[in-house]
């Protein structure tokens, strides 16, 4: 159970392009959907949180309309990043949880590597 | 507000040898503490949890214990095997977050 799929999984593209990402939890309803970055060797780095239905808490320092986030349903959320340059290369990781409470664990996707040339 | 602070790896072990990757947390209130493990190339897996003080998570041979009193979550397992080799994320809740330790490599050899 919870099962959180993302995809794509490598998405390789030009400068300017705007690339989109889904979310989805695939056996149970997710509440609260996170979207995390990571760099080489480094841990997770919160990017924003989204409930259904509302809109989206940024982290400081992440841009929100550079980094669109959607989470239109319970199963599914969705990161679109805009204009996409070189300096956004790097490995996006979604993740989900069923409930609000904090002892709930996140259940994360596999990633997606994005790669700006 | 809260950390995670986890060993600096990389840990190289043999195989069967045992493991321990340190973990300790600063947080406010009572938090739940989770280890995740992230094989190369993919996203992160649940391993195991423990949402109070003295409680043990355990799974797949890996087990750690809530210690409120020192404030830690050490990683342990008994015989490590070659599939083990991996990055470990301590990782504590609060305010609806995970707060993430830096991770800690894990490299077996046969």
């Amino acid at each position: 159970g919870a099962v959180v799929s993302q995809h794509p999984s490598r998405v390789i593209c030009k400068s300017g392009t705007s690339v989109k990402i889904e979310c989805r939890s695939l056996d149970f309803q997710a509440t609260t959907m996170f979207w995390y970055r990571q760099f080489p060797k480094q841990s997770l780095m919160l990017m924003a949180t989204s409930n259904e239905g509302s809109k989206a808490t940024y982290e400081q320092g992440v841009e929100k309309d550079k980094f669109l986030i959607n989470h239109a349903s319970l199963t599914l959320s969705t990161l679109t990043v805009t204009s996409a340059h070189p300096e956004d290369s790097s490995f996006y990781i979604c993740s989900a949880r069923g409930g609000d409470r904090d002892n709930q664990p996140q259940h994360f996707g596999d990633g997606t590597r994005l790669s700006i040339l | 507000g809260n950390s995670v602070t986890q060993m600096e790896g990389p840990v190289t072990l043999s195989e069967e040898a045992f493991l321990t990757i340190n973990c300790t947390y600063t947080a406010t209130g009572y938090p739940s503490l989770f280890w995740y493990v992230q094989y190369p190339g993919e996203g992160l897996q649940l391993l195991l949890k423990a949402t109070k003080a003295d409680d043990k998570g355990s799974n797949k041979g890996f087990e750690a214990t809530y210690r409120k009193e020192t404030t830690s979550f050490h990683l342990e397992k008994g015989s490590v095997q070659v599939s083990d080799s991996a990055v470990y994320f301590c990782a504590l809740s609060g305010y609806s977050t995970l707060t993430f330790g830096k991770g800690t490599m894990l490299l077996v050899s046969p």
